[in-house]
């Protein structure tokens, strides 16, 4: 079973739409938790933190459900702009800072 | 935000020579860097973990005498990927930590594009 694991989509949604993408872990204990995004043939970059009681960022907004190793991410109004990859990361056991990275879910948003 | 270089962006070269890839944080001491392996639509595998002036820890499954990784001060580390083949052709990534907590964020580098003919 793989530690991080994401449906790979591809999502395609039209411009304005609201989308959502799941993720499960497999190591209970995991203590930090991101999505980050990434363009074709580019570095990821942070999109956000997860936090246990949810939090939100303009468009989007993560939760964390811990009992049942899952997060989430909605993307509300979706833009062209927002097509990527969204990576669903947490960091590993027995390391600070190692990062296991899901293999992503491709969005594309057409308009 | 942090910035962390590569260098090259970009290399192509034989099979059986060697390749040093480069890596800087720009305007901050990092702690910590680290080395990813991408190959196309699979996520990013960590290689390796790199802290200035001591042996890097290689993750298992990583051949340290392959990849060679130096990291001769807070802001430079280096790996060379030695006798590469074609295999060995993918996207390397690294990224580089300011602090030390699991929550510090990494910094991710651009990247360097691999090919071994």
């Amino acid at each position: 079973r793989k530690e991080v694991e994401q449906d790979p989509g591809p999502f395609n949604v039209p411009e304005g739409a609201t989308v959502a993408f799941n993720c499960t872990y497999s190591n209970s204990a995991s203590q930090s938790f991101f999505w980050y995004r990434q363009d074709c043939r580019k570095e990821p970059k942070l999109l956000m933190s997860v936090y246990s009681s949810g939090n939100e960022d303009g468009r989007f907004t993560a939760q964390l459900n811990r009992a049942s190793q899952y997060i989430s991410l909605l993307i509300r109004d979706s833009k062209l702009s927002d097509s990527a990859t969204y990576l669903c990361v947490v960091n590993g056991a027995g390391g600070y800072n190692k990062l296991i990275f899901g293999a992503g879910t491709r969005l594309a948003v057409h308009p | 935000g942090a910035v962390v270089s590569q260098h090259p962006s970009w290399v192509i070269c034989k099979s059986g020579t060697s390749v040093k890839i480069e890596c800087r944080s720009l305007d901050f001491q990092a702690t910590t860097m680290f080395w990813y392996r991408q190959f196309p639509k699979q996520s990013l595998m960590l290689m390796a973990t790199s802290n200035e002036g001591s042996k890097a820890t290689y993750e298992q499954g990583v051949e340290k005498d392959k990849f060679l990784i130096n990291h001769a001060s807070l802001t430079l580390s280096t790996l060379t990927v030695t006798s590469a083949h074609p295999e060995d052709s993918s996207f390397y990534i690294c990224s580089a930590v300011r602090g030390v907590h699991s929550t510090d964020t990494q910094y991710f580098g651009p990247g360097t594009r691999l090919t071994v003919l």
